[in-house]
């Protein structure tokens, strides 16, 4: 199992649209979860840090399920300028990141 | 302004040559990050350093070298046993000791081979 697995995508969904990105991760010990956001080129930015208890910011809702070692996050109402790659990242015990691959996702209008 | 700066943003090696890339920060941060980024791949880490003078290697670290003499700066050097040196490699930074802690990232070099 690969540390950090995310949907291989890419998601194309109409603006408005609700769309849900999933990421597994294989270590159980790991602490502290992100979703970073990535424009073609450029520098991954993050998005937001993913509590326990689940969190919202806006238009984005994170979700962690430490059980099943899966996070969530969760865009409503799409903008087309979301439109961007959503990178799921896991910090070890060690302060070690480790990046999924990222999921493309194209809002058309 | 603080943050992070990469330089040069585009880099072409020819073969058998080491080329070095610039990262220097002034956020006071002591952790400090080389990654490499592959099309439609994620990040992989090269190597990473935590603290002056000492660093770790990352998952790929074959190929490249590093040093940290000063808190500010993390040149990576892409020696010429790097057989497939084509990427994006991005430098971060971060504090340490807080576990939510956030990574700064430059704006990267795209390395290509002549």
């Amino acid at each position: 199992r690969k540390e950090v697995e995310q949907d291989p995508g890419p998601f194309n969904v109409p603006e408005g649209a609700t769309v849900a990105f999933n990421c597994t991760y294989s270590n159980s010990a790991s602490q502290s979860f992100f979703w970073y956001r990535q424009d073609c080129r450029k520098e991954p930015k993050l998005l937001m840090s993913v509590y326990s208890s689940g969190n919202e910011d806006g238009r984005f809702t994170a979700q962690l399920n430490r059980a099943s070692q899966y996070i969530s996050l969760l865009i409503r109402d799409s903008k087309l300028s979301d439109s961007a790659t959503y990178l799921c990242v896991v910090r070890g015990s060690n302060y070690k990141l480790t990046f999924g691959k990222g999921t493309l996702l194209t809002v058309n209008p | 302004d603080g943050g992070i700066t990469q330089s040069p943003k585009y880099l072409f090696r020819k073969e058998g040559q080491n080329v070095t890339l610039s990262c220097e920060q002034n956020l006071n941060h002591d952790a400090m990050y080389w990654y490499r980024q592959d099309p439609g791949q994620g990040l992989r880490l090269i190597y990473y350093s935590q603290i002056v003078n000492d660093f770790q290697k990352g998952d790929i670290a074959e190929g490249y070298s590093v040093s940290r003499e000063k808190k500010e700066s993390f040149p990576l050097t892409v020696t010429s046993a790097q057989k497939n040196p084509t990427a994006f490699y991005l430098c971060a930074s971060s504090m340490i000791g807080q576990r939510r802690e956030k990574l700064f990232f430059g704006s990267g070099t795209q390395l290509s081979v002549l």
